[in-house]
C-alpha cells in the first residue's frame, strides 16, 4: 500500500495562476482532508469530505476548493492564487473520521507564490 | 471554537534525558488527543493518543497524561534518542469530529 500520495511535491506559481493539487490514497477510507501548515501555527483545516460526492469547509476555507469525485482522490484547486497561499499543504485521510481513528497523512506539497 | 495552545515552540535536551511538551485546550467538550511527529520533509504521523476517560497512557518510551479539569495534557518522552529530534503537534478533536492543531515543538536530542 502507498498510503497517502500528493502531487506535485513542489510548485512555484505566480499570483493570479491557478493550479490544482491531487491526493490519492489506497485504503478505502471514506474521510479525507486538506490542511495548510504555516511556520509556527501547526496545521490548520482547509476543506474535508466524508465521502464519495461530498465536500465541507474547514477553518481556511477562503479562496481554495475542492471535489471529491472518486472515494480515493481529493482534488484542492486555487483559482487565483495570492502569495498568502505559500504553505506546505497536506492531505489526509481516516476510515470514519470518529475518535480513536487516525488520520494518515501524505508527505505535503510545498507551494510558493510570488 | 476550540483553541490548543503548545509549548515550548523548541526544546533540546541531551540524550538519554526526558522530555516534556505540555499542551491546553479551550473546549471541555474535546475528548480525543492525539500527538503526532512530523520528521524533516515528511507528513505528521501519529505516535500516540488519549480519550478523555483515561488520565494516562504509555507506550514505551513515551506516553500521554491528560487532566480534563485543567484542561491540559502533555507528551513525556523518556531516555531520549537523537532519532526523537522532530517537530511534535498535540491535537484536540472538537466536537464536529474535526482535529484542532497545536502550533508545534521542535525537538532536538544532543547526541
Amino acid at each position: 500500500n502507498a498510503g497517502v500520495t500528493q502531487t506535485p511535491k513542489f510548485r512555484v506559481l505566480k499570483t493570479g495562476q491557478s493550479m490544482t493539487l491531487l491526493c490519492a490514497q489506497d485504503m478505502n477510507h471514506e474521510y479525507m482532508y486538506w490542511y495548510r501548515q504555516d511556520p509556527g501555527m501547526g496545521l490548520r483545516l482547509i476543506h474535508y469530505s466524508v465521502g464519495e460526492g461530498t465536500t465541507a469547509k474547514g477553518e481556511v476555507p477562503d479562496g481554495y476548493n475542492v471535489s471529491r469525485l472518486k472515494k480515493q482522490n481529493f482534488l484542492l484547486g486555487l483559482e487565483s492564487a495570492a502569495p498568502s497561499q505559500t504553505s506546505v499543504y497536506f492531505c489526509a485521510s481516516s476510515s470514519t473520521g470518529l475518535q480513536n481513528d487516525e488520520q494518515y497523512f501524505g508527505p505535503g506539497t510545498r507551494l510558493t507564490v510570488t | 471554537g476550540e483553541n490548543v495552545e503548545q509549548h515550548p515552540s523548541t526544546l533540546s535536551v541531551q540524550e538519554g534525558d526526558s522530555a516534556v511538551i505540555k499542551c491546553t485546550y479551550s473546549d471541555s467538550a474535546s475528548n480525543y488527543f492525539p500527538w503526532y511527529k512530523q520528521e524533516l520533509g515528511k507528513g505528521p504521523q501519529l505516535i500516540i493518543d488519549i480519550r478523555s476517560n483515561v488520565g494516562e497512557k504509555k507506550d514505551q518510551r513515551i506516553a500521554v497524561t491528560l487532566n480534563k479539569t485543567a484542561k491540559h495534557f502533555s507528551l513525556h518522552i523518556t531516555e531520549t534518542q537523537p532519532e526523537d529530534s522532530a517537530v511534535y503537534f498535540c491535537a484536540a478533536m472538537d466536537s464536529s469530529y474535526k482535529l484542532i492543531f497545536g502550533s508545534g515543538t521542535r525537538l532536538l536530542v544532543r547526541p
